[in-house]
C-alpha cells in the first residue's frame, strides 16, 4: 500500500515570498491533516478536512495560510507571504475513519520549509 | 484537552527492555491513549492505542494504570530502530473531529 505522498521535500524561499505544498493521501482516506512541526516541538494541527470540508482550522494562521482539498483527495497549502517564523517542517497525514472513529493516522515524510 | 508529562530523554541498550513513562493526571473517563513515535527525519507513526485495559501488539505493549492517570509504554526489546521521539497523548474517542495534540515527547537514545 503506497503511503502518504508529499512534495516537494525541501524549500527555502525569501521572506514575504509564496510558497505551496501538496500532499496526496492514502487511497480511500477520508481524512485529511496538515501540521506544523518547529525545530524540537512536537506537530502541531494547522488544518483537518472531512472529504472536501474543513473539519477544524482553528490553528491556522489565516491571514497568510490557507489550504484546499478539491474533490476530497490531493490537499494544497500554501503560505503567502511567508515569514521567518515559518521555518518548519510541513507534515501532512490521513486516516480512514474506521469502527468507534480511532483512526491511526498515517503520516508523509514531510516538506522542510526554510525561509531565509 | 487532556495535559500529558513525560521525561524529556532515555537511554537504553539494545536488545534490553525499555518503559517509557507518561503522566496524564487530567485524562477524562473517555479519552482513549494513543501512542506516537517520530524516528529522525521522518513522519510520526502510530504505535499502540488503548482505554483501560493492557494492550499488545507486534510493536510493544502498553500497561495503563487502574485509575489511567498514567500509562507505560515498554519496547520488549530495543533495537537502534527504536531510537526515536516517543508521544504519548490522550485523544477523545468516538470525536468525529478525532485530531492528535502533540506534546514534546520522550527522546529514547539507544545504545548498541
Amino acid at each position: 500500500e503506497a503511503g502518504v505522498a508529499q512534495s516537494p521535500r525541501y524549500k527555502i524561499i525569501e521572506k514575504r515570498q509564496s510558497v505551496a505544498f501538496w500532499c496526496n493521501p492514502i487511497s480511500g482516506h477520508a481524512t485529511l491533516y496538515w501540521y506544523q512541526q518547529i525545530l524540537g516541538q512536537g506537530p502541531k494541527l494547522l488544518i483537518q478536512f472531512q472529504n472536501n470540508g474543513v473539519v477544524d482550522d482553528s490553528q491556522l494562521p489565516k491571514d497568510r495560510f490557507s489550504a484546499e482539498r478539491l474533490k476530497g483527495v490531493d490537499s494544497t497549502l500554501k503560505i503567502q507571504p511567508a515569514k521567518l517564523e515559518d521555518s518548519a517542517v510541513y507534515l501532512c497525514a490521513s486516516s480512514y475513519r474506521g469502527r468507534e472513529g480511532l483512526d491511526e493516522q498515517f503520516f508523509g515524510p514531510g516538506t522542510r520549509l526554510t525561509v531565509l | 484537552d487532556a495535559k500529558t508529562t513525560q521525561p524529556n530523554s532515555m537511554e537504553s541498550n539494545e536488545e534490553e527492555p525499555v518503559h517509557l513513562p507518561c503522566n496524564h493526571s487530567t485524562i477524562s473517563g473517555t479519552d482513549y491513549i494513543h501512542w506516537y513515535r517520530q524516528l529522525p527525519s521522518q513522519g510520526p507513526e502510530y504505535v499502540i492505542h488503548g482505554l483501560t485495559s493492557n494492550v499488545n501488539n507486534r510493536m510493544a505493549s502498553l500497561a495503563i494504570a487502574e485509575d489511567r492517570k498514567s500509562s507505560t509504554l515498554i519496547l520488549h526489546r530495543a533495537t537502534l530502530r527504536d531510537a526515536a521521539v516517543y508521544y504519548c497523548i490522550p485523544t477523545r474517542g468516538k470525536d468525529s473531529s478525532y485530531k492528535l495534540i502533540f506534546g514534546s515527547g520522550t527522546r529514547l537514545l539507544v545504545r548498541p
